[in-house]
């Protein structure tokens, strides 16, 4: 069975703090890809990043920063000195390689950033 | 880039109406596009997975005669909720997959607000 979890319902941090984002994953597939979208109140989802099984190197963009660990099946996310523009609701997805092309979303992650 | 274009952003109707929303691919063609729900403070439920030229795969427990979706063009996905209830109202968005981008080439809509009274 495929599954994504992000046990963090809500987070809420202060701005220039820096904050994580964790998500945990379940599946059987060896080729599998992994998501971060970020919904904004507007509702639109916004696509961050998308990571295959076989890449385990950690990638950075601008403040943003994932770390993709197979030994402990988790794909963690940080913003680095967050914003309040970063508040919103963030979704770790996986999509496993045979299932049929259907994204599997965690339960996401409401992040406040406070001024 | 891939845009999906999803109409309308928001609907009111009366129960025992039905509403059309659409989701469109504008610069790509999407043999695939997918159809979610979300609850309030809520995951993404996937409730189809919509396929040009044959019939919808619905999810476990969603209603196939309640949602009506229907994929007659490249570019076109549509679903119906008939019949809507008070407990339909939610926010739906859809996905339509880019074949050119590779997997997970996902490009989503920006939803749909549904309130039923």
């Amino acid at each position: 069975a495929q599954k994504v979890t992000q046990a963090q319902t809500e987070i809420s941090v202060v701005e220039k703090e820096d904050v994580t984002l964790d998500c945990v994953y379940e599946t059987r597939d060896t080729t599998y890809y992994l998501f971060w979208y970020k919904q904004p109140p507007s509702g639109e989802l916004v696509f961050l990043i998308r990571r295959n099984s076989f890449d385990e190197q950690n990638e950075i963009s601008g403040r943003y920063s994932w770390n993709f660990q197979k030994s402990t099946s988790s794909f963690n996310f940080t913003i680095t000195a967050s914003q309040v523009v970063d508040s919103a609701v963030y979704f770790c997805a996986l999509l496993s390689s045979g299932n049929t092309g259907k994204l599997i979303f965690g339960q996401g992650t409401t992040l406040q950033v406070k001024p | 880039g891939a845009v999906v274009s999803q109409h309308p952003s928001r609907v009111i109707c009366k129960s025992g109406t039905s509403v059309k929303i659409e989701c469109r691919s504008l610069d790509f063609q999407a043999t695939t596009m997918f159809w979610y729900r979300q609850f309030p403070k809520k995951s993404l439920m996937l409730m189809a997975t919509s396929n040009e030229g044959s019939k919808a795969t619905y999810e476990q427990g969603v209603e196939k005669d309640k949602f009506l979706i229907n994929h007659a063009s490249l570019t076109l996905s549509t679903l119906t909720v008939t019949s809507a209830h008070p407990e339909d109202s939610s926010f739906y968005i859809c996905s339509a997959r880019d074949p050119g981008r590779g997997p997970g080439g996902y490009t989503f809509g920006s939803g749909t607000r549904l309130t039923v009274v």
